[in-house]
């Protein structure tokens, strides 16, 4: 089966552009969660959807950062403007909530990084 | 707030020995998950292991176990018979039982096998 797959793998943009994040989570699964990774803070959950719907955005550092998930198979992260603090690894992440002991699975994360 | 505590950031041990990584938690919770992911340099996040508070038995996975202390909020994790492919980040992870989907992880620790 497929697991989570987040595109792209690597991300190198300039500071004020653009960035759009992409994810697709495990046919079946209704949660779908966004991380991001730095050596300072660690893993920080950002945002969560339940069916489509966004539960959570407290860890949404500030306005320049949205998240959408249009269907249960997709969902992007997007950063505008960007900035060189926003460098880290992104993941993905879905589970099947109704379950709640099942737990996370991750994607293979975008390393951004913003010059 | 939950809270997750890695005190060891780095560890090292010959291949074939046994280790053992330590986590604590700050929870409120009687019911709640624990979990133990390892981050190789692959950068994937896999899941290693994971406990339901509400079981007395420690899980285990082939050389994988923990050593769960639900009143000392303890979560170990044992590796026995060490291996290479064990060289890797492993992170500590909390979530609730009831209610939100959320991880609370530890600030990880880097794990080296030495051959």
């Amino acid at each position: 089966d497929a697991g989570v797959i987040q595109s792209p793998r690597h991300e190198v943009t300039e500071m004020g552009q653009e960035v759009t994040l992409r994810c697709k989570p495990i046919s079946g699964h209704d949660y779908l969660f966004w991380y991001r990774q730095t050596m300072m803070r660690g893993l920080e959950l950002l945002i969560y959807f339940n069916n489509n719907v966004p539960i959570d955005d407290s860890g949404m550092p500030e306005d320049r950062f949205s998240a959408k998930m249009p269907n249960a198979s997709f969902s992007t992260l997007k950063i505008q403007p960007s900035e060189p603090r926003d460098s880290a690894v992104y993941f993905c992440a879905s589970s099947l909530g109704r379950q709640t002991n099942q737990p996370q699975h991750f994607g293979d994360g975008t390393r951004l990084s913003i010059l | 707030a939950q809270t997750v505590t890695q005190s060891q950031p780095e560890m090292s041990v010959q291949e074939a020995e046994t280790v053992t990584l330590s986590c604590t938690y700050d929870t409120s919770e009687s019911n709640y998950y624990l979990f133990w992911y390892k981050q190789p340099p692959s950068r994937q996040m896999i899941l290693v292991i994971r406990q339901e508070a509400y079981k007395q038995q420690n899980a285990t996975e082939n050389r994988f176990s923990v050593n769960f202390q639900k009143a000392a909020k303890s979560f170990s994790l044992k590796i026995s018979d060490s291996q290479l492919g064990d060289t890797a980040m492993y992170f500590c992870a909390f979530m609730k039982q009831a209610g939100a989907q959320k991880l609370v992880f530890g600030q990880g620790t880097r794990l080296t096998i030495n051959p």
